[in-house]
């Protein structure tokens, strides 16, 4: 069985402040990872992945996020963080053939950024 | 534009009654999904369904049906036998393991 555990559930900053949103996953199958960010009252929209390749993804609004297959980790960072960015972030993990090919969720950090 | 319409955005209905949420895609993907959204619990599968006229059993079925008789449409219908059925309610259609989802529909039962 997979799962996904985020290990906090609100993240206050302050803008232009740097943020780490920490997720770490457990699997006995090869994986693949996801971060999803859902604004109030909307769908989840994917934020970026990891397939393969290099361990290190960004996404085209700053945020990254490092694949550490040692430590079972896919923390996700941001240098300097705006207002916009006030968002619930969901980290996933897909397995492989073994899990069905079922997308598990953590259960979500909020991230709150303050003027 | 191609996406995912869940409809209506908001629902509300009587205990005792059975309500059905629709989901479309127009993304052509062959494999769909429904979620529930409760606070501070993240995500859970009801149920999902990888091509037309096929569907599993997710982690949280029970009190809950689906039918997929058309490869755009994923109906989830949510039974009197659902104990707890006030939440968010989220589908989701995917293509190689990457997930689109629909605005939601939030029901309240009272």
């Amino acid at each position: 069985a997979q799962s996904v555990t985020q290990l906090d559930s609100q993240v206050p900053v302050f803008e232009e402040a740097p943020v780490e949103l920490r997720c770490n996953y457990s699997s006995s199958v090869s994986v693949y990872l996801f971060w999803y960010v859902q604004y109030p009252n909307q769908g989840l929209q994917l934020l970026l992945k990891y397939l393969s390749g290099s361990t290190l993804v960004e996404s085209i609004n700053g945020f990254e996020a490092e694949f550490n297959k040692s430590q079972t980790s896919f923390h996700l960072r941001k240098p300097s963080v705006h207002i916009s960015d006030t968002a619930e972030y969901f980290c996933a993990v897909l397995g492989g053939r073994g899990s069905n090919y079922k997308l598990t969720f953590g259960k979500g950090t909020l991230l709150t950024v303050n003027p | 534009d191609g996406g995912i319409t869940q409809s209506p955005k908001y629902l509300f209905r009587k205990e005792g009654q059975n309500v059905t949420l629709s989901c479309e895609q127009n993304l052509n993907h062959d494999a769909m999904y429904w979620y529930r959204q409760d606070p501070g619990q993240g995500l859970r599968l009801i149920y999902y369904s990888q091509i037309v006229n096929d569907f599993q059993k997710g982690d949280i079925a029970e009190g809950y049906s689906v039918s997929r008789e058309k490869k755009e449409s994923f109906p989830l219908t949510v039974t009197s036998a659902q104990k707890n059925p006030t939440a968010f309610y989220l589908c989701a259609s995917s293509i190689g393991g990457s997930l689109h989802f629909g605005n939601g529909t939030r029901l309240t039962v009272t």
